[in-house]
């Protein structure tokens, strides 16, 4: 079975701080995928990013970043100066045992971030 | 670009009644599933789909019920409405056996009185 663990609830930031949400999965599969998703207010469902187990590379997308660890199983997404709009809630999330779509994932509980202007 | 489209958004029942949520997604996706969102425990699977005649159970399947008929839709039923069956539906679509994404609908805001 797959875990994933999302163990901050709430995090509340002032505009131009850096945060760190973090990510902890649980899987006995050797080949995984894991998901960032981010949900504004609005309700709606917004792919951020995708990583597989092969690829152990930190990624950067203008002020977003992921740190992967296959040793820790941790998957963390930091916002770098962060802006009220990146106010969200976020969701990790893992595809376990596939070929590579994004099938029946596991999502953990979430994160609720607010940026404070 | 339409992707996936979820109807209605918002919907109102009384205990007991039964209703369908339509999905569908104009993007020839393989697969399709059905997730309910509830406060403090993320989205959960309902029901997936691998192609047209072919449906699954997820993690939560009980009172719902699928089909998929044709690759574009996946009709989510519910049966017999329960106040537990009060939540935020997701419709999601992706490439079977390629990597991808999921691509998800707007959402259904369900509430059963």
């Amino acid at each position: 079975a797959q875990k994933v663990t999302q163990a901050q609830t709430e995090i509340s930031v002032v505009e131009k701080e850096d945060v760190t949400l973090d990510c902890v999965y649980e899987t006995r599969d050797t080949t995984y995928y894991l998901f960032w998703y981010k949900q504004p207010p609005s309700g709606e469902l917004v792919f951020l990013i995708r990583r597989n187990s092969f690829d152990e590379q930190n990624e950067i997308s203008g002020r977003y970043s992921w740190n992967f660890q296959k040793s820790t199983s941790s998957f963390n997404f930091t916002i770098t100066a962060s802006q009220v709009v990146d106010s969200a809630v976020y969701f990790c999330a893992l595809s376990a045992g596939t070929s590579g779509s994004a099938r029946q994932l596991t999502f953990g509980s979430g994160t609720q971030l607010t940026v404070l202007p | 670009n339409a992707g996936v489209t979820q109807t209605p958004k918002f919907q109102v029942l009384k205990t007991g009644q039964s209703m369908t949520l339509q999905c569908a997604q104009d993007m020839n996706h393989e697969y399709m599933s059905w997730y309910r969102q509830d406060p403090g425990m993320g989205l959960r699977l309902i029901h997936y789909s691998v192609g047209a005649g072919i449906t699954d159970q997820g993690e939560v399947p009980n009172g719902y019920n699928v089909s998929r008929s044709t690759t574009e839709d996946f009709p989510l039923r519910l049966l017999s409405a329960a106040p537990s069956q009060t939540s935020v539906y997701f419709c999601a679509s992706s490439y079977l056996g390629r990597i991808s994404e999921a691509f998800f609908g707007q959402g259904t805001r369900l509430t059963v009185v």
